[in-house]
């Protein structure tokens, strides 16, 4: 099984440029969920949804955008690149809310020069 | 606001030897979900234990078991046997039930042979 697929897993932006962070499940979850870890520190929540067409702001919902189209998809987006945004992103998704684990993608190390 | 605190950055513990692992948190909420994450250097998150606030017994799995002290807000990870393997960065993390996950700042631990 796949899992939670993200692409690219390395990217080097220049700033003000603008990008989208892939993430696909083939689990059939309805929660997706975006997080951003600074080095040395914790997940924090960006962004999640709950399903297609529903989504909501996490701890630093700043300078990012989503879109829910499909139960699959969960793309993140970067308008304006700024070196704050330089990080490891990780997606996850899980069946549901309550006591269901989030399954985690590999993450993507993006860097903002 | 939901608070994750754990006191330790970095620990580290002679192989076979037991270790215990400090985290608290902070919520008005009666019923969550707690979890363990495991992030060795390949960057995966990869679910180690939960728990139910609601349910009085502490899990288990394994080698790995919590002391879940729901009145002092208290959520320890002991690694029973430690492992070369178990090298690692540790994540506490708190569920609320509208399905945000907070994570803890990490403690990162190194078992030696």
């Amino acid at each position: 099984n796949a899992g939670v697929t993200q692409t690219p897993k390395f990217r080097i932006l220049k700033i003000g440029q603008s990008m989208t962070l892939q993430c696909t499940q083939d689990m059939n979850h309805n929660y997706m969920y975006w997080y951003r870890q600074d080095p040395g520190m914790g997940l924090k929540l960006i962004y999640y949804s709950v399903g297609a067409g529903i989504t909501d702001k996490g701890e630093v919902p700043n300078g990012y955008n989503v879109s829910r189209s499909t139960t699959e998809d969960f793309p993140l987006r970067l308008e304006l690149a700024a070196p704050s945004q330089t990080s490891v992103y990780f997606c996850a998704s899980s069946s549901r809310i309550a006591n269901q684990p989030q399954h985690f993608g590999d993450g993507t190390r993006l860097s903002i020069l | 606001a939901q608070t994750v605190t754990q006191s330790q950055p970095e620990m580290s513990v002679q192989e076979a030897e037991t270790v215990t692992l400090s985290c608290t948190y902070d919520t008005s909420e009666s019923n969550y979900y707690l979890f363990w994450y495991k992030q060795p250097p390949s960057r995966q998150m990869i679910l180690v234990i939960r728990q139910e606030a609601y349910k009085q017994q502490n899990a288990t799995e394994n080698r790995f078991s919590v002391n879940f002290q729901k009145a002092a807000k208290s959520f320890s990870l002991k690694i029973s046997d430690s492992q070369l393997g178990d090298t690692a960065m540790y994540f506490c993390a708190f569920m609320t039930l509208a399905g945000k996950l907070i994570f803890g700042q990490g403690t990162t631990l190194q078992v030696k042979p």
